[in-house]
C-alpha cells in the first residue's frame, strides 16, 4: 500500500526566509501522482501543484518550487522569501491510477511565517 | 460552476443523533469522495464512488453510510454520532479518466458531537 510521510509537524520561520517542506512517498508502482495542497486558517483546500511519476523536472511557479527525487522517493516542497500570507498548512498528497484513483493524504506541515 | 457543494457548513450534533452531510457537485464528475480531517491530521477517506449506484469503503467507514442514486449527489449519514466523530468532513470529486488533475474539493463542514 502507498504512504505519504510529512515527518516535519510544524516549521516557524521568519518572514523572507527560504524554507522546504519534506515529503517522502512509499509505493511498488511505477506510475502515479503526487500533490501538494495549501489549507489556509479558513480551512479550504488550495490546489498546488501535481507530477507524474515519469515527469522528474522540478518546477518554479513565483516563490515556489518543487523538487521531485525518484531515487529518493522525495517531492518537496521550496517557498523562496516566505510571507506571512504563506501562514498555513501544507499537505502532500499521492494517486495510483485505477482502483479508484484514492487520494492518500500526508498528515501535514504547519507552517508559520512571523514578521 | 458552482464545483463541490457541501451542506451544511457546521453543526453540532447531540451523542446519538443522525444526520446528513449533503455532497453535490455540477461537473458530471463521475468519481466522489468523502474525507475527514480532525485536528492536527491529515485528511483520512471514508467512503468513496466511482459512479451512480456504486459505492466502496476507504481507511475509516465505520459509523458512517453513504449512498449515490444519482451522478451529482453523494451524501454521507451518520446514525449515531459519537464524539469520536468530531472532525471537519470533506467531499470531493474528480473525472475517472484524468488521474492528474487531482480532486476538487468542497469547502468542508465542521462538526461538533457533544
Amino acid at each position: 500500500a502507498q504512504k505519504v510521510t510529512q515527518a516535519q509537524t510544524e516549521i516557524s520561520v521568519v518572514e523572507k526566509e527560504d524554507v522546504t517542506l519534506d515529503c517522502v512517498y512509499e509505493t511498488r508502482d511505477t506510475t502515479y501522482y503526487l500533490f501538494w495542497y495549501k489549507q489556509p486558517p479558513s480551512g479550504e483546500l488550495v490546489f498546488l501543484i501535481r507530477r507524474n511519476s515519469f515527469d522528474e523536472q522540478n518546477e518554479i511557479s513565483g516563490r515556489y518550487s518543487w523538487n521531485f527525487q525518484k531515487s529518493t522517493s522525495s517531492f518537496n516542497f521550496t517557498i523562496t522569501a516566505s510571507q506571512v500570507v504563506d501562514s498555513a498548512v501544507y499537505f502532500c498528497a499521492f494517486i495510483l491510477t485505477g482502483g479508484g484513483n484514492k487520494l492518500t493524504f500526508g498528515t501535514g506541515t504547519q507552517l508559520k511565517v512571523e514578521l | 460552476n458552482a464545483g463541490v457543494t457541501q451542506t451544511p457548513k457546521f453543526r453540532i450534533l447531540k451523542i446519538g443523533q443522525s444526520m446528513t452531510l449533503q455532497c453535490t457537485q455540477d461537473m458530471n464528475h463521475n468519481y466522489m469522495y468523502w474525507y475527514r480531517q480532525d485536528p492536527g491530521m491529515g485528511l483520512k477517506l471514508i467512503y468513496y464512488s466511482v459512479g451512480a449506484g456504486i459505492t466502496d469503503k476507504g481507511e475509516v467507514p465505520n459509523g458512517y453510510n453513504v449512498s449515490r442514486s444519482t451522478t451529482e449527489d453523494f451524501p454521507l449519514r451518520l446514525e449515531l454520532a459519537a464524539p469520536s466523530q468530531t472532525s471537519v468532513y470533506f467531499c470531493a470529486s474528480r473525472r475517472d479518466r484524468e488521474p492528474g488533475r487531482g480532486y476538487t474539493f468542497g469547502s468542508g463542514t465542521r462538526l461538533t458531537v457533544v
